[in-house]
């Protein structure tokens, strides 16, 4: 079946620009996390949801940074005002439970790689 | 803060040789550890993962040896080949939580 799928694969911004970043998790998936990736580094965590609701954006490193799931299924990450600090790779990965019922494993999509002039 | 501290940076093997790459976490509440491989333009996939209550999984070619006392948990790869070629990243998550706390990676180079 298909898997976690992301659009745009790359972004080039100019400062002070809005962008927007889509997620097309897998079917049936009841969680989703966004995860940012500088060069060279791990994934950080930025946000989760589990079907529509945004149960834990401690990640989110500025007011500038938005998220949002409204149906359950395709997820926006919004980077409002980009600063040149904003560029990394952000990846999006779902899971098929929700949390408190064991660990699942979480299927990464291939990112987006946001480049901010 | 980094809670999961994870090295070499950059380790080569040639091909047939083990691969061995640690980590170290900080907090106890972890109790789910999994490896993650990741290749150039593509997201990390699960490779293997391990909780606390085992000291060592094995799966094929990977083995996690995890040592709970020492907070210490490592990824062996025997037998590598070129297309392991990529790079690792360990992580830890809390039951109920979810997110995955990584470790910085470590890039592996298999020579042929």
């Amino acid at each position: 079946g298909a898997g976690v799928s992301q659009s745009p694969r790359y972004k080039v911004a100019k400062r002070g620009q809005d962008v927007a970043l889509r997620c097309d998790p897998i079917s049936g998936h009841v969680s989703l996390f966004w995860y940012q990736q500088a060069l060279g580094q791990g994934p950080e965590f930025l946000t989760y949801f589990q079907n529509e609701a945004q149960l834990d954006k401690s990640g989110l490193p500025s007011d500038r940074f938005f998220a949002e799931r409204p149906e359950g299924s395709v997820s926006t990450l919004k980077i409002q005002r980009t600063q040149q600090e904003d560029s990394a790779v952000y990846l999006c990965a779902s899971s098929p439970r929700r949390p408190g019922l064991g660990h699942y494993e979480q299927f990464f999509g291939p990112g987006t790689r946001l480049t901010v002039l | 803060q980094q809670q999961v501290k994870q090295s070499p940076q950059s380790l080569i093997v040639q091909k047939g040789g083990i691969s061995i790459i640690n980590c170290a976490y900080e907090n106890t509440a972890f109790d789910y550890f999994p490896w993650y491989q990741q290749f150039p333009g593509k997201g990390p996939a699960l490779l293997i993962a391990i909780r606390p209550d085992v000291s060592e999984k094995k799966e094929g070619r990977f083995t996690i040896s995890f040592n709970k006392s020492a907070k210490q948990f490592s990824l062996h790869i025997m037998d590598s080949q070129p297309g392991d070629s990529a790079t690792y990243f360990c992580a830890a998550s809390m039951r109920g939580f979810q997110k995955l706390v990584f470790g910085t990676g470590t890039r592996l180079l298999v020579s042929p």
